[in-house]
């Protein structure tokens, strides 16, 4: 069975101080694996897909990488407003998500 | 532009009383699908569609039905509800597979 796990359920830092959260994935065929950031109250929204072993995407603080059983969300010098649920997802012919990661950041 | 819309934002039920959820996307996407949001289960894929008259089982299909007669509306029905359907559903939809997947509002759903 398809499954998707990520850890640490729950995380708290201090702001600038950098860490990861991952994403591990048991899927066969993966198409792509896609990571979300979801406020309190509102839907997820989309940060990175990533498809292949190797791959890396940036976005501000954000750094995603791929390798074959599992993703890593690099948090770099983290801020107050980083504070949310990140989300992994897995497609192989359909998205199934992760229970998520709720990251706190405290000035 | 408006997205993703769902209707409607809150609503309470009845064991046994069925509705109908409603997603209306305007970007003209191909995919879209359905999820609920437990606490401490993450997201779960109900059922999904990948155009206009196709429609699949998700994860965790039984007690829901849906259908998706126009390309801009997906349909999610609870014939009759129960009180574990009581959660928080998520339409969205996405142009492909591996585009970004736009979501609604979400939906709270409580069946007492």
């Amino acid at each position: 069975e398809d499954q998707v796990t990520q850890s640490p359920e729950a995380l708290r830092l201090q702001e600038g101080e950098s860490s990861s959260l991952n994403c591990s994935y048991t899927v066969s065929g993966l198409r792509g694996l896609f990571w979300y950031r979801q406020d309190p109250g509102k839907g997820p929204e989309f940060l990175f897909t990533l498809y292949s072993a190797g791959e890396e995407k940036e976005k501000e603080r954000l750094k995603a990488t791929l390798t074959k059983k599992e993703s890593f969300l690099h948090i770099t010098a983290p801020k107050p407003e980083d504070s949310a649920t990140y989300l992994c997802a897995s497609y192989t012919d359909k998205l199934i998500f992760g229970t998520g990661t709720r990251l706190q950041v405290f000035p | 532009n408006a997205g993703v819309t769902q209707t409607p934002k809150f609503r309470v039920l009845k064991t046994g009383q069925s509705m109908t959820l409603l997603c209306a996307q305007d970007m003209n996407h191909e995919y879209m699908y359905w999820y609920r949001q437990d606490p401490g289960m993450g997201l779960r894929l109900i059922h999904y569609s990948v155009g206009e008259g196709t429609t699949a089982k998700g994860e965790v299909p039984d007690g829901y039905n849906v259908s998706r007669l126009k390309k801009q509306n997906f349909l999610l029905g609870l014939e009759s509800a129960a009180p574990s359907q009581t959660s928080v559903y998520f339409c969205a939809s996405s142009y492909t597979w591996n585009t970004e997947a736009f979501f609604g509002q979400g939906t709270r759903l409580t069946v007492v």
